[in-house]
């Protein structure tokens, strides 16, 4: 099946420092997702991306996915506590999800 | 309110048991989904179902069975033949066909050995 792969596995941060996770597909992607899981919940979904090249942000979060339509990455600046959980790209296929596996994210107050 | 329910929320299974965990919603969707998720990893795909009386495998399929006699609902047995069955089962659901249509997932049961 699809193929998704997602690093880092696990990041620490410092409150007030910026965050990155990355997804990468083998192969062209007609869109990508992107979750947020806290801990102990359970996958809310986030956003979802479709053009090549395209930008989307909400509020300090900001979301692109790649020209090739193959990699897409979350970025959030300037984290918060509130940012802690685990963060999942999905692609899409049209009748099934395949989720990358995730980046947990600690924010260190 | 709409959501998702899935009870239990904790479940334990003894040797050679079957166990049954529900998964009810009241959205209106046609799609319907059961993920397993380990201990950091991501959701693994079990079962989906995008109509009424109709389901397809997963990319983990072995062990397990589902039903879909209700649009609302889609309960998801774990059998005996399930060797490692422990890990947090997530049900979802979403309007299927069009793309851009989020998965909306329930609470979650998780599933213990005893």
């Amino acid at each position: 099946g699809q193929q998704v792969m997602q690093i880092p596995q696990y990041q620490h941060v410092q409150e007030g420092e910026d965050f990155t996770t990355y997804c990468n597909s083998s192969t062209t992607l007609s869109n990508i997702q992107w979750y947020k899981q806290r801990p102990g919940g359970h996958p809310v979904f986030l956003i979802q991306l479709v053009k090549s090249g395209e930008v989307k942000k909400q509020k300090r979060l900001t979301f692109q996915f790649g020209e090739a339509k193959k990699n897409s990455s979350l970025h959030i600046t300037a984290t918060q506590t509130t940012d802690v959980g685990t963060y999942f790209c999905a692609a899409n296929t049209g009748n099934q999800f395949y989720f990358g596996t995730g980046t947990s994210l600690t924010v260190i107050p | 309110d709409g959501g998702i329910t899935q009870s239990p929320k904790y479940l334990f299974r003894k040797e050679g048991q079957n166990v049954t965990l529900s998964c009810e919603q009241n959205l209106n969707h046609d799609a319907m989904y059961w993920y397993r998720q380990d201990p950091g990893q991501g959701l693994r795909l079990i079962y989906y179902s995008q109509i009424v009386n109709d389901f397809q495998k997963g990319d983990i399929a072995e062990g397990y069975s589902v039903s879909r006699e209700k649009k609302e609902s889609f309960p998801l047995t774990v059998t005996s033949a399930q060797k490692n069955p422990t890990a947090f089962y997530l049900c979802a659901s979403r309007i299927p066909g069009l793309s851009n249509q989020p998965q909306h997932f329930g609470d979650g049961t998780r599933l213990s050995i005893l």
